[in-house]
């Protein structure tokens, strides 16, 4: 079975531009997590989907959203980035739609904010 | 590679003995915990999980050693080889939501 799958792996964007992440998960995974990882906080929750629906939000501002599509593909996007945006953005995926149930990581897309 | 983290606790054991990574989680409603392991430029792998209505949980060559009392977790790695190089992350599911809270993480350095 393939892993989860991250695009683009790497990205360099400039301050005040929106930058949109993809994530498709693990086949049979309905429930897909984003997560921010960066030197300083360490990996940090932003938000969770399970059947296109927002079910937890982390403590991120509201340039931080997200969606799911009908196949459990997710998308997330930042908008008026900012130069502490800069970070390893990695997605997971579960495939219990119920908490307490292992997720597994993707390789993260490593965005570069000039 | 990327570094995860620049101020990362770090434990250095020789190849072959034995490694016990501490982690110490945030909140008494968590019921459910995962290690990861996370090796420069990839992202985290799933090792080990534990529920909280456990204290100990086997796998091959990794132990998880859980104590509600004081809040910990420990990771036990037995016999210890370079490929086990890696940064190390407990994380812990509030119940009831699908949010985790990982740890800061430690570096694991195995020496030849």
């Amino acid at each position: 079975k393939a892993g989860v799958t991250q695009t683009p792996r790497y990205l360099i964007k400039t301050r005040g531009q929106q930058v949109t992440l993809s994530c498709s998960p693990i086949s049979g995974h309905r429930s897909v997590s984003w997560y921010q990882q960066t030197p300083g906080q360490g990996l940090q929750f932003l938000f969770e989907y399970f059947s296109e629906t927002q079910r937890n939000k982390g403590n991120f501002p509201g340039r931080f959203s997200g969606r799911q599509f009908s196949n459990s593909r997710s998308e997330m996007n930042v908008s008026t980035l900012e130069l502490g945006d800069s970070a390893l953005y990695l997605c997971a995926s579960s495939y219990k739609d119920s908490p307490g149930y292992e997720q597994y990581f993707g390789p993260g897309t490593r965005l570069t904010v000039t | 590679g990327e570094s995860v983290g620049l101020h990362l606790p770090t434990l250095s054991v020789q190849e072959g003995d034995n490694s016990i990574i501490n982690c110490a989680y945030s909140n008494s409603a968590s019921d459910y915990f995962i290690w990861y392991k996370q090796e420069s430029g990839k992202g985290p792998q799933f090792i080990i999980d534990i529920r909280s209505n456990m204290d100990k949980r086997q796998g091959q060559r990794v132990t998880v050693l859980l104590n509600k009392t004081v809040k910990h977790l420990s990771l036990q790695i037995a016999a210890t080889q370079p490929g086990d190089s890696a940064v190390y992350f407990c994380a812990e599911n509030i119940v009831g939501t699908y949010k985790y809270i990982f740890g800061t993480g430690t570096r694991l350095k195995v020496l030849a």
